[in-house]
């Protein structure tokens, strides 16, 4: 079952602070998150497989609370280099052979 | 290689011809996934290789599309009989294993036109 992402979309002045979260209605075993900048594919951020782990990249960083099925992103000091579409992809233990099942994307555009 | 390759990069047809897409996988990754991306939209699951078997084709929209892997490598997907509904960015993914903690590495994609 497909991720639901929020916001759909978000514009960012450079500086500013942005969260983005994906929420599932099954419970989770890994959370990924990419970038997809226009035109380009998508590129591997970070994974969380445990509950309540947090990871970081550089400025960009993520949590995952496994008992609400959902993981947020957090991109600190936006740069104009964030800027591009984050999807979430999400693992649920049933998922059986089924690989990640991606949320419909958040748009997140950094002015200067 | 040193990332997914895939080709043609963009590719025209004629409604009703058939198109072969093709995947060559990072070396050494056993499992390949092949997603839709519509303009604007999402990624959609097509269908997951773990070596050369297909043990989840759920997401294939209809029996015009098929997919193959050989030799634990390449992986070809074929669309017969083309509909201007399958216009979209087809996207090959790999990874070390089905639970890679690596993450999918995505090639960029085979841009389908149908005309």
């Amino acid at each position: 079952q497909q991720p639901v992402q929020s916001p759909q979309a978000v514009i960012l002045r450079e500086g500013e602070d942005a969260v983005i979260n994906c929420s599932s209605s099954k419970a989770l075993y890994s959370v990924h998150w990419y970038r997809q900048k226009h035109g380009e594919a998508p590129v591997f951020l970070m994974i969380l497989l445990k509950g309540g782990e947090q990871k970081g990249h550089d400025k960009i960083s993520a949590s995952f609370n496994e008992k609400k099925q959902q993981s947020s992103l957090y991109l600190t000091a936006s740069q104009l280099s964030y800027s591009g579409t984050y999807f979430c992809g999400t693992e649920p233990f049933d998922s059986g052979d089924t690989p990640l099942v991606f949320g419909k994307g958040t748009r997140l555009s950094v002015i200067a | 290689g040193a990332g997914v390759s895939q080709s043609p990069s963009n590719k025209v047809t004629e409604k009703g011809k058939d198109v072969e897409l093709r995947c060559d996988p990072i070396s050494g990754h056993t499992a390949l996934y092949w997603y839709r991306q519509r303009l604007g939209q999402g990624l959609e699951f097509l269908i997951y290789f773990q070596g050369n078997s297909a043990p989840d084709k759920s997401g294939l929209p209809s029996d015009r599309f098929s997919a193959e892997r050989t030799g634990e490598s390449v992986s070809t997907l074929t669309i017969q009989r083309t509909q201007q509904e399958d216009s979209a960015v087809y996207l090959c993914a790999s990874s070390l294993g089905r639970w890679g903690a690596g993450g999918y590495t995505f090639g960029s994609g085979t841009r389908l036109t149908v005309v």
